[in-house]
């Protein structure tokens, strides 16, 4: 069974372009949550997505946007970029809650900021 | 609103010596809790959790975790480390009954040295 997918693994943007970061979630699996990674904060978690709709949102300013597709593939779109934005974005998948709570996470896309 | 707390950023040991990484959290509703380790331009694997029942949990490669609901720990344990336990390690909580938001703690590299 295949893992989960992310796309692109890296990316450079420079400040003021916005980017969107794709999510394929193991098959069967219909929640998705994404999570940013950065070495001052650690793991904070962005958003939840089940049956195409947010579950629940991390404390993120507006410019943090997502969307689940039927066939529960995410993306997640950050606009007008900041320096701090830099930061590797992990999606993590899991069956439906409630669930068994395992949540199994992707390689990530590595974002960096100019 | 929870908390965790892993009070060692890092932890240096050498090769088939016992480790211990702690971890403390802080919630006013009942938790899941889970340790992941995460190896260089990696994604997160879920080493173990506690959802319920005995409070001892195991992985399948020698790590243990015992929940401790009166000092609210849940510290991971592995009598013998090997090279290839060298990663970081993250605790995360859950809240029962809510979503599959995890909080995660700032993380515990863990060095092992030959």
């Amino acid at each position: 069974k295949a893992g989960v997918t992310q796309t692109p693994r890296y990316l450079i943007k420079t400040r003021g372009q916005q980017v969107t970061l794709s999510c394929s979630p193991i098959s069967g699996h219909r929640s998705v949550s994404w999570y940013q990674q950065t070495p001052g904060q650690g793991l904070q978690f962005l958003f939840e997505y089940f049956s195409e709709t947010q579950r629940n949102k991390g404390n993120f300013p507006g410019r943090f946007s997502g969307r689940q597709f039927s066939n529960s593939r995410s993306e997640m779109n950050v606009s007008t970029l900041e320096l701090g934005d830099s930061a590797l974005y992990l999606c993590a998948s899991s069956l439906a809650p409630p669930t068994t709570h395992e949540q199994f996470f992707g390689p990530g896309t590595r974002l960096t900021v100019l | 609103a929870q908390s965790v707390t892993q009070l060692d950023s890092q932890v240096p040991v050498f090769e088939e010596a016992p480790v211990e990484l702690r971890c403390n959290y802080s919630s006013s509703v009942s938790v899941y809790l889970f340790w992941y380790v995460q190896y260089p331009n990696q994604g997160l694997q879920l080493l173990l959790k506690y959802l319920s029942g005995s409070t001892l949990v195991e992985s399948i490669n020698g790590f243990e975790a015992e929940f401790n609901k009166s000092q609210t720990s849940f510290h991971l344990r592995k009598p013998s480390v090997h090279i290839s336990d060298t990663a970081e390690y993250f605790c995360a909580v859950t809240t029962q009954g809510g979503s599959e938001k995890l909080v995660f703690g700032k993380g515990t590299k863990l060095t092992v040295n030959p």
